[in-house]
């Protein structure tokens, strides 16, 4: 019964590294979303996707990419790490956006140096 | 687009006290609302949601909210707080539709004994 799943859980970057972050659910869940979470500001969606091979940007998208090539799976990409990207990242599945709550991984907790 | 407010970022309450979580939401059309919980180094958990329905909720843990429509708000309670409810609570608010969760800032609930 794992939910969601987040690979890696820590992780130290240097600035200009480039990573990816892998986010699975086993709920075949239609919608998937990946969130930062920094003090005070609460969590910020980064990127969501409401199917598999769709993807859509949230508030705070910039830095960050992301692909669905398998509905079970939903990746975020640093391309060229930053400091300001330094922040824990949680991923969420929902069955859809009708009246379902979201699921969390355990998050996945990045420092760029 | 929605937006959430919780109006106090630290709330310190004595063990058996009772306590009360302000959330306020924007929103032009109908919405479906959700309080979760985050202890120290783990991913969130859903206390309650409002879907439709009793505007009172009750959720895990002897939590409850109240939807009030009028004044678009959705504050979380609970009449005795024990240590262990010590944790970040958050509000979050989906328009109906497509949309993402949007989240507040959160409150850091601290129980003193």
């Amino acid at each position: 019964n794992a939910g969601v799943t987040q690979t890696p859980k820590f992780r130290v970057l240097k600035t200009g590294q480039s990573m990816t972050l892998l986010c699975a659910q086993d709920m075949n869940h239609e919608y998937m979303y990946w969130y930062r979470q920094d003090p005070g500001m609460g969590l910020r969606l980064i990127h969501y996707s409401v199917g598999e091979g769709t993807t859509a940007k949230g508030e705070v998208p910039d830095g960050y990419n992301v692909s669905r090539l398998k509905k079970q799976n939903f990746l975020l990409g640093l391309e060229s790490a930053a400091p300001s990207q330094t922040s824990v990242y949680f991923c969420a599945s929902r069955r859809t956006a009708l009246n379902t709550e979201a699921f969390f991984g355990q998050g996945t907790r990045l420092t760029v140096v | 687009a929605q937006s959430v407010t919780q109006l106090d970022s630290q709330v310190p309450v004595f063990e058996e006290a009772p306590v009360e979580l302000r959330c306020n939401y924007s929103s032009s059309v109908s919405v479906y609302l959700f309080w979760y919980v985050q202890y120290p180094n783990q991913g969130l958990q859903l206390l309650l949601k409002y879907l439709s329905g009793s505007t009172l909720v009750k959720g895990i843990n002897g939590f409850e909210a109240e939807f009030n429509k009028s004044q678009t708000s959705f504050h979380l309670r609970k009449p005795s707080v024990h240590i262990s409810d010590t944790a970040e609570y958050f509000c979050a608010v989906s328009e109906a539709g497509n949309t993402p969760l949007v989240f507040g800032k959160g409150t850091r609930l601290s129980v003193i004994a």
